[in-house]
């Protein structure tokens, strides 16, 4: 059973399109997040959920509308896509913040063309 | 805002060799300190980790130090395996700010 399972692996869109990334956690976590990893590997933090609440918003554009319609769930929307999106996105998970391990999902690679 | 730093960025030795990663943390109230290994196509994997009332881990090959004065933290491997080859992170996190703030990456590569 995956612990963290994204959707899809692989998104390739053209440039101006919307696009969402689908997550779930079968962990029982309460605290759920989206990093993005460039194309030099850095993992930067875009989004903290806990218990279903935002609680970080790291300086993300308006058009990355993040969704957490349960504690298992943590979706990702993106509006008007732009070449510079174009990354891996990772979702991961923990029991309740960041006192322990991370799960993290497979990625998402996005390529905007 | 909260660093971590790490280095080298990347790092070859010969197979049965040690290998050494260090990480600097900027937020001397950082209190968990993951190490995530990265294999191509794959989400990072926590491979070991340290809180900040311990000062060394050890699990089999791998084991981290944890200097709080100096604010470094290091991964060692002993006995390096081809299948060693992967991309090592770092991270801090400190309680209620519910984020780890991650290194820049290792690339190791173990030469057979």
């Amino acid at each position: 059973d995956t612990a963290v399972s994204q959707t899809p692996k692989y998104l390739v869109t053209q440039m101006g399109n919307d696009k969402s990334i689908k997550c779930e956690q079968n962990l029982g976590h309460d605290t759920m997040y989206w990093y993005k990893q460039d194309s030099k590997k850095f993992l930067k933090i875009m989004f903290s959920y806990n218990n279903k609440e935002l609680i970080i918003n790291e300086t993300v554009p308006n058009r990355f509308s993040p969704k957490s319609p349960d504690k298992a769930h943590l979706n990702l929307h993106i509006n008007s896509l732009e070449l510079g999106d174009s990354a891996v996105y990772f979702c991961a998970s923990s029991v309740h913040g960041v006192d322990t391990e991370a799960f993290f999902g497979q990625g998402t690679r996005l390529t905007v063309v | 805002g909260e660093n971590v730093e790490q280095h080298p960025s990347t790092l070859s030795v010969q197979e049965g060799d040690s290998a050494v990663i260090k990480c600097t943390y900027s937020d001397s109230a950082s209190n968990y300190f993951p190490w995530y290994k990265q294999e191509l196509g794959k989400g990072p994997q926590l491979i070991i980790d340290i809180r900040s009332n311990v000062g060394e881990k050890k699990d089999q090959r791998i084991a981290v130090t944890l200097n709080k004065t100096a604010k470094h933290f290091s991964l060692h491997i002993t006995e390096t395996q081809p299948e060693d080859s992967a991309v090592y992170f770092c991270a801090a996190s400190k309680k209620g700010t519910y984020k780890y703030i991650f290194g820049t990456g290792t690339r190791l590569k173990v030469l057979a």
